[in-house]
């Protein structure tokens, strides 16, 4: 799997928006971009995915780099629900490990 | 859909005793995995799936052993449980491999080896 490189953790205030960085400069032109959350004590859950195009669901956006080398997670009004880590991975079909980080741990400031 | 279910949710056992995780889904899905996550840390990969009768080692295989006889099932085996094996582990599936279609994780068993 190509690496992805997340800022260990970041702040943002309650109902604003919220943009989570990763960098993925070793991506290969197969390589979806998955992003993935965890609420404290929970399993993890998916949040949304893309491969070139930006992607929009109701739980976020996914913004992709014209090389697809670094995408963006946007929550577009973050609430304290929100807090939680998030994680950028890289599944392939190259290689079938789907591996994690140790993403970036997003606390909301009320 | 009950979606991606595992048992049981809490387990301690004493070092050296064996046990079985259990996984299932009822989506159909092609690819399997488990994860271990340690307090504070994010996953790693201990074995995955990528249809029955096919299973691959991940990152952190050793003490664990897996199988696949069916698409719904896949157990996670502990031979001889040892303190570094506390952890959460979670199980998760995926409609195929490749990465077009998203993950789906269990809740989680909680596992403490004394």
């Amino acid at each position: 799997d190509a690496k992805t490189t997340q800022p260990n953790s970041m702040e943002s205030n309650e109902e604003e928006p919220v943009h989570l960085p990763c960098n993925h400069s070793t991506i290969s032109g197969t390589d979806y971009i998955h992003w993935y959350r965890q609420l404290p004590s929970q399993g993890p859950e998916y949040v949304i995915h893309g491969l070139t195009s930006n992607v929009n669901n109701r739980m976020a956006s996914l913004a992709i780099a014209e090389d697809r080398k670094s995408s963006t997670l946007i929550l577009h009004r973050a609430t304290l629900r929100d807090a939680a880590v998030y994680y950028c991975i890289l599944p392939s079909n190259r290689d079938d490990k789907i591996i994690f980080g140790k993403g970036t741990r997003l606390h909301i400031l009320p | 859909n009950a979606g991606v279910t595992q048992t049981p949710k809490f387990q301690v056992l004493k070092t050296g005793q064996s046990m079985t995780l259990q996984c299932a889904q009822d989506m159909n899905h092609e690819y399997m995995s488990w994860y271990r996550q340690d307090p504070g840390m994010g996953l790693r990969l201990i074995h995955y799936s990528v249809g029955a009768g096919i299973t691959d080692q991940g990152e952190v295989p050793n003490g664990y052993n897996v199988s696949r006889s069916t698409t719904e099932d896949f157990p996670l085996r502990l031979l001889s449980a040892a303190p570094s094996q506390t952890s959460v582990y979670f199980c998760a599936s995926s409609y195929s491999r490749g990465g077009r279609y998203e993950q789906f994780f269990g809740p989680g068993t909680r596992l403490t080896v004394l």
